[in-house]
């Protein structure tokens, strides 16, 4: 079984000030993992991915994320956020080899105040 | 490319009402998926299709049932309709390559 932990449910941050989303995953095969951004009244779109390689993965719209198997987590951030960031923040983990079901952590909205 | 589309994006019901959600993906996926979405519980999976001609049940399936019509489209169906069900569903398609999901753009179901 796999499960993916959301430290926090609501970030409020100001205007170009850096950001750390946290996310932290159990399972007990390799994973990959991802982080997916949820605009008001959107689908899901992929912000970016863990597969295997470098631990520290870039993605869409300037944010990054850190994978570290150690402490089981994989953190997302920005250095300066934009009011247009304002969103639902999901992480997400699967295992790997074939089709594997993705399970979803609950979200963390991000409040950008200006 | 359409990508995932859902139909409707807006529906009312009274309970003991049946509908289906239409979904379609123009990306040939072999999975597609749907999801509920409700305030403080993330996204959770109630049916599955890993191909076509396969479903499965995922966390949430009591009250739905799913049919994989093609590779193309897969439905969701509320055959008697509760005011449990009120939530924001989803579609999505994706690779077994990577377990990558794209999502259509959700529907708001509301049960009186």
């Amino acid at each position: 079984a796999q499960s993916v932990t959301q430290l926090d449910s609501q970030v409020p941050v100001f205007e170009e000030a850096p950001v750390e989303l946290r996310c932290n995953y159990s399972s007990s095969v390799s994973v990959y993992l991802f982080w997916y951004v949820q605009y008001p009244n959107q689908g899901l779109q992929l912000l970016l991915k863990y597969l295997s390689g470098s631990t520290l993965v870039k993605g869409i719209n300037g944010f990054e994320a850190e994978f570290n198997k150690s402490q089981t987590s994989f953190h997302l951030r920005k250095p300066s956020v934009h009011i247009s960031d304002t969103a639902e923040y999901f992480c997400a983990v699967s295992g790997w080899g074939g089709y594997q079901k993705v399970t979803f952590g609950i979200g963390t909205k991000l409040q950008v105040i200006p | 490319n359409a990508g995932v589309t859902q139909t409707p994006k807006f529906q009312v019901l009274k309970t003991g009402q049946s509908m289906t959600l239409q979904c379609a993906q123009d990306m040939n996926h072999n999975s597609m998926y749907w999801y509920r979405q409700d305030p403080g519980m993330g996204l959770r999976l109630i049916y599955y299709s890993a191909s076509e001609g396969t479903t499965d049940k995922g966390e949430v399936p009591n009250g739905y049932n799913v049919s994989r019509l093609n590779k193309r489209e897969f439905s969701l169906r509320l055959e008697s309709a509760a005011p449990s069900q009120t939530s924001v569903y989803f579609c999505a398609s994706g690779t077994e390559l990577d377990t990558e999901q794209f999502f259509g753009p959700g529907t708001r179901l509301t049960v009186l």
